[in-house]
């Protein structure tokens, strides 16, 4: 009964550092997200997937790249780490229109300093 | 534009007292609602769908088209309701929820 699982769940980096933070689910979700949460912003979307093989930009894409390696995991890249990408990370899924709701993961607290 | 507006950062109330966390959205459609809430250093859940029209943990939410809100009530607040609430657009369908800048409910013993 794991959902979604995320990995890490706390990370360090240095400025110009690379990462990529990890995201599975097992309830055989289409469609995947990763949403940043900031203080008084709420969350916004980064990139998410609708299905297999599919991948696209959402409200705050820059800086990021993701994968999508299979039905189960949807995993999200830095690059080049900048301190504005300090933030708390959420993946999260669902079937696919989105009606019943997000499936979360428990997040991932980067800070880039 | 579609937009979610939660107008109180920080709603603080006395146990027992009424609570309504406000939510208004701006969409050009049929609106799909829903209310999400994150307890202290916890994951999202989903709280509740408008679609439903479900009452979870005494929680209820009415769709207004009329006035583009989406209100979150509870006749009685406890201390274990302390928590960020969300509120979000699904915009058309698409998955993409949109969501507001959330309210932290902060329920005073």
């Amino acid at each position: 009964n794991a959902g979604v699982t995320q990995t890490p769940k706390f990370q360090v980096l240095k400025t110009g550092q690379s990462m990529t933070l990890q995201c599975a689910q097992d309830m055989n979700h289409n469609s995947m997200y990763w949403y940043r949460q900031d203080p008084g912003m709420g969350l916004r979307l980064i990139y998410y997937s609708a299905s297999e093989g599919t991948t696209d930009k959402g409200e705050v894409p820059n800086g990021y790249n993701v994968s999508r390696l299979n039905k189960r995991e949807f995993s999200l890249r830095l690059e080049s780490a900048a301190p504005s990408q300090t933030s708390v990370y959420f993946c999260a899924s669902t079937l696919a229109g989105g009606e019943y709701g997000y499936t979360f993961g428990s997040g991932t607290r980067l800070t880039v300093v | 534009a579609q937009r979610v507006t939660q107008p109180e950062k920080l709603l603080s109330v006395f146990k027992g007292a009424p609570v309504e966390l406000k939510c208004n959205y701006s969409y050009s459609g049929s609106p799909e609602l829903f209310w999400y809430v994150q307890y202290s250093r916890q994951r999202l859940q989903l709280l509740l769908r408008h679609i439903s029209r479900e009452s979870i943990k005494g929680f209820t939410a009415d769709l207004n088209k009329g006035e583009t809100s989406f209100h979150l009530k509870k006749p009685f607040a406890q201390e274990e309701d302390s928590a960020m609430y969300y509120c979000a657009l699904n915009p058309g369908n698409t998955g993409k929820l949109i969501f507001g800048q959330g309210t932290t409910l902060q329920v005073k013993p």
